[in-house]
């Protein structure tokens, strides 16, 4: 069975540039996540798909960043402008329905300059 | 409001058995699980205890549970270097099925 895929695994923008970010989670898994994870730290939540519905955003900086899962598969997360703050490993993770078990991508990380 | 926390780093000899420990908040979880994440990688789901149990051993792996003291622990069997990397923890809550991670532990084995 096929992971989760994301890409591109590296992008570097400086600050003010738009940035995107692609993922396709394990086939059948209805749910999807977007995590930021700074250096240092933990994944912290950024958005919760529930097929092609938000269920959670609101650790989402929607000012900037915007996230969308059409057709309830692939996802793409962006952020524009970007911030030097927004530096960080983008993860996506994705977990079948009915179970908290979630399965991680490999990243995207993300150096703004 | 919910709360991991883990210690930052640890060390121990190959061979050794290592013993990561983390303790949480929300005594609503249902699940908790370890994760380990190597170099410029993802995270990788090594095991998970349903909140009722005390106990699971999979392999060198043996997760505790304290739900008392809400306190869980990884110990990792015969440490090898291939083992040298970061362990989260994280909890999930019951209705958001959402995880809360910790900080991670990175885990060094000297030869």
């Amino acid at each position: 069975e096929a992971g989760v895929a994301q890409s591109p695994r590296y992008k570097i923008i400086e600050k003010r540039q738009s940035v995107a970010f692609w993922c396709n989670p394990i086939s059948g898994h209805a749910t999807l996540y977007w995590y930021q994870q700074i250096l240092g730290q933990g994944p912290k939540l950024l958005i919760q798909f529930q097929n092609n519905g938000v269920v959670d955003d609101s650790q989402l900086p929607k000012d900037r960043f915007s996230a969308e899962r059409l057709k309830g598969v692939d996802s793409t997360l962006k952020i524009q402008p970007a911030k030097l703050e927004d530096s960080a490993v983008y993860l996506c993770a994705s977990s079948p329905t009915g179970t908290d078990t979630q399965y991680f991508g490999p990243g995207t990380r993300l150096t703004v300059l | 409001g919910e709360d991991v926390e883990q210690s930052l780093f640890l060390s121990v000899r190959e061979g050794d058995s290592s013993v990561i420990n983390c303790t949480y908040t929300d005594s609503s979880s249902t699940y908790l699980y370890w994760y380990k994440q190597e170099p410029g990688a993802g995270l990788q789901l090594l095991t998970y205890i349903f909140s009722n149990m005390d106990m699971k051993q999979d392999q060198r792996l043996t997760v505790l549970l304290n739900k008392k003291d809400k306190h869980l622990s990884l110990r990792i069997a015969d440490t090898q270097t291939g083992d040298s990397a970061i362990y989260f923890c994280a909890e999930s809550t019951r209705s958001a099925r959402q995880l809360t991670f910790g900080s991670g532990t990175q885990l060094t084995v000297l030869p």
